[in-house]
């Protein structure tokens, strides 16, 4: 079974710092991983999806790489915003199922 | 670009009922969608996979007698937690499995908040 892993757990910075958040899975037969962002006791927003084929995505100031072959991925955040404050969660897509990570919750201070 | 909604967005109520959520994509036509389940400060884990037309598949450790899943039409699928208790209290979620391409996209609902009392 799949097992997605988050590190950290929780990240504190503060506001213009970039910073990366961390993805680690065991199975690396994979059909894409997606990350996303969650706000308190809301549902889940898209953020970038890549596919298994690609090694990265970028949108904004946000990148996410992916090696499968290690089974990590990492996303990237520039100039962090108090805005991008939230829980990230990375997901796996494992031919018609989702694992979910823990996700890392993030607190950026103005 | 796709949609998919769900309602109610909250729910409360006593234990021993029956709660409904309904979970619809709006712009598009689902043939297969999946109903997650986040505990406070846990992440989501799936419940079943719900294909239109047949029964749903549930993951180990899902009650299906006590998580009951329809998928009637292509549109909408719903969950009901019948005879729910106060351990039944969560954020329910549901996605559905975009418009055929390469990507395999799912699209998630807002979720539903239910509480049992």
């Amino acid at each position: 079974k799949q097992e997605v892993t988050q590190i950290p757990a929780a990240l504190s910075v503060p506001e213009g710092e970039n910073l990366v958040l961390n993805c680690s899975f065991t199975d690396s037969a994979i059909y894409n991983l997606q990350w996303f962002r969650q706000d308190p006791g809301k549902g889940l927003t898209s953020l970038l999806l890549i596919q298994s084929s690609q090694r990265e995505q970028t949108s904004g100031r946000l990148n996410a790489s992916l090696d499968k072959s290690s089974g990590r991925s990492t996303l990237y955040i520039a100039a962090s915003q108090p805005g991008d404050s939230a829980t990230y969660l990375c997901a796996v897509n494992n031919f018609n199922k989702f694992y979910f990570g823990s996700g890392t919750k993030l607190n950026v201070k103005p | 670009g796709a949609v998919v909604s769900q309602h109610p967005s909250w729910v409360i109520c006593k234990s021993g009922t029956s709660v409904k959520i309904e979970c619809r994509s709006l712009d598009f036509q689902a043939t297969t969608m999946f109903w997650y389940r986040q505990f406070p400060k846990q992440s989501l884990m799936l419940m079943a996979t719900s294909n239109e037309g047949s029964k749903a598949t549930y993951e180990q450790g899902v009650e299906k007698d006590k998580f009951l899943i329809n998928h009637a039409s292509l549109t909408l699928s719903t969950l009901t937690v019948t005879s729910a208790h106060p351990e039944d209290s969560s954020f329910y979620i549901c996605s559905a499995r975009g418009p055929p391409d390469y990507t395999d996209t799912q699209y998630f609902g807002p979720g539903t908040r239910l509480t049992v009392l």
